[in-house]
């Protein structure tokens, strides 16, 4: 299938530092990507989506200038989390659409857990 | 929008029974319903999906039968193993547009060796 690769797994940091997550679709090109948070035993909450070439959507109560979306090619994304701070700790997860039998599948990162000091 | 209720949020069976997982969504629209598996520390993979054009699908112990009448569908595991071991979403979408998921809330699902 479709491989996701989301880099870093794993980043910790000071508080009020930047941290930039990327997200890449080795072998397809994605026009669509999705950014996702987790927080520990809960489902995925839809950040924003991502269109290649245009500005993100972000979902309700996400604040875009917190968490900054640039999609500048049909294979990577990246999130960066500006000025973090602890409540900004969270398992942060990416995924892009490929064409699939019949429409688009979506295609999951291993997630980058960040940890705010 | 759509609202995907998952149940039960932990299940628990003895290794080589089967487990059932339940999902009800809202949007009649919605036409397309995957199953991801995410292990601890690790992003959801895709294990089977649905169309809203068939009953039923299997592939080897998973199957994932789809009700659109009453607006359920549900995921079946036959013959768990210790792997099978993780956390399970269903999730609903209309196919076309910005195909956003929406996702159940979880099930925890342990098989006990």
């Amino acid at each position: 299938g479709a491989v996701v690769s989301q880099h870093p797994s794993w980043v910790i940091c000071k508080s009020g530092t930047s941290v930039k997550i990327e997200c890449r679709s080795l072998d397809f090109q994605a026009t669509t990507m999705f950014w996702y948070r987790q927080f520990p035993k809960q489902s995925l909450m839809l950040m924003a989506t991502s269109n290649e070439g245009s500005k993100a959507t972000y979902e309700q109560g996400v604040e875009k200038d917190k968490f900054l979306i640039n999609h500048a090619s049909l294979t990577l994304s990246t999130l960066t989390v500006t000025s973090a701070h602890p409540e900004d700790s969270s398992f942060y997860i990416c995924s892009a659409t490929a064409f699939g039998q019949g429409g688009n599948i979506q295609y999951f990162g291993a997630g980058t857990r960040l940890s705010v000091l | 929008g759509e609202n995907v209720e998952q149940h039960p949020s932990t299940l628990s069976v003895q290794e080589g029974d089967s487990a059932v997982i339940k999902c009800t969504y809202s949007d009649s629209a919605s036409n397309y319903f995957p199953w991801y598996k995410q292990e601890l520390g690790k992003g959801p993979q895709l294990i089977i999906d649905i169309r809203s054009n068939v009953g039923e699908k299997k592939d080897q112990r998973i199957a994932v039968t789809l009700n659109k009448t009453a607006k359920h569908f549900s995921l079946h595991i036959t013959e768990t193993q210790p792997e099978d071991s993780a956390v399970y979403f269903c999730a609903a979408t209309r196919r076309t547009g910005a195909n956003n998921l929406f996702f159940g809330t979880g099930t925890r699902l342990t098989v006990i060796p």
